[in-house]
């Protein structure tokens, strides 16, 4: 079946450096897609997103970018925080799914002072 | 404005007992929707309720698992003589529509179900 994935399961960055965290996704018929922050002990936080029609979107720190072509997402944050640190998820849903989302499996990420 | 409420937050259960999950959605919210998360892995989706209807439970097992949102109350996800496998942690989410793209869905807290 169509799935998520995630490049990296850890990621470790220095505070004030750029994170990059990527995803693949395998369902070509996905258009909508979004960024989620979980932290320990709770749920997913919406941090940002993009649909099919746009290559890149930015938010406060973040920016999202979309490559249908080989079906890849990833995220930026800048000037990474210790706040930051947390599991990070892309999800999306598609032509048909509309109501659930699939989520990819997460990246750690890390900040290090 | 309080978000979506999941109770327990921690539930403990021995093999074949009987596990309920509350959820109740934002205010003004009529979507529910239950996703289960094993431990280092992502969410996945089990089931999604408008009030008193089952839109979706393509992602809830065939047997022991059941779902609803009654007309009043919390939505409440059932787990009928509970395995050690369905230790997970179950995270509702609401929404103001069914269309993802055009809503955000909001989460909860998420429920801890340990079965020993």
């Amino acid at each position: 079946g169509e799935s998520v994935g995630l490049h990296l399961p850890t990621l470790s960055v220095q505070e004030g450096d750029n994170s990059i965290i990527n995803c693949a996704y395998s369902n070509s018929a996905s258009d909508y897609f979004i960024w989620y922050k979980q932290e320990s002990g709770k749920g997913p936080q919406f941090i940002i997103d993009i649909r099919s029609n746009m290559d890149k979107r930015q938010g406060q720190r973040v920016t999202v970018l979309l490559n249908k072509t080989v079906k890849h997402l990833s995220l930026q944050i800048a000037a990474t925080q210790p706040g930051d640190s947390a599991v990070y998820f892309c999800a999306e849903s598609g032509a048909g799914t509309a109501s659930k989302l699939t989520f990819g499996t997460g990246t750690r990420l890390q900040v290090t002072l | 404005n309080a978000g979506v409420m999941q109770n327990p937050r921690h539930l403990v259960r021995r093999r074949g007992q009987e596990a309920r999950l509350r959820c109740s959605p934002m205010k003004g919210h009529s979507h529910v929707y239950w996703y289960r998360q094993l431990p280092e892995e992502g969410l996945k989706f089990m089931v999604y309720l408008q009030k008193e209807n089952i839109i979706d439970e393509s992602g809830m097992p065939k047997e022991r698992f059941s779902a609803e949102f009654p007309k009043e109350g919390p939505s409440i996800l059932r787990i009928q003589q509970v395995v050690r496998g369905d230790s997970a942690a179950y995270f509702c989410a609401s929404s103001t529509t069914g269309t993802v793209s055009y809503n955000e869905q909001f989460f909860g807290p998420g429920t801890r179900l340990t079965v020993l």
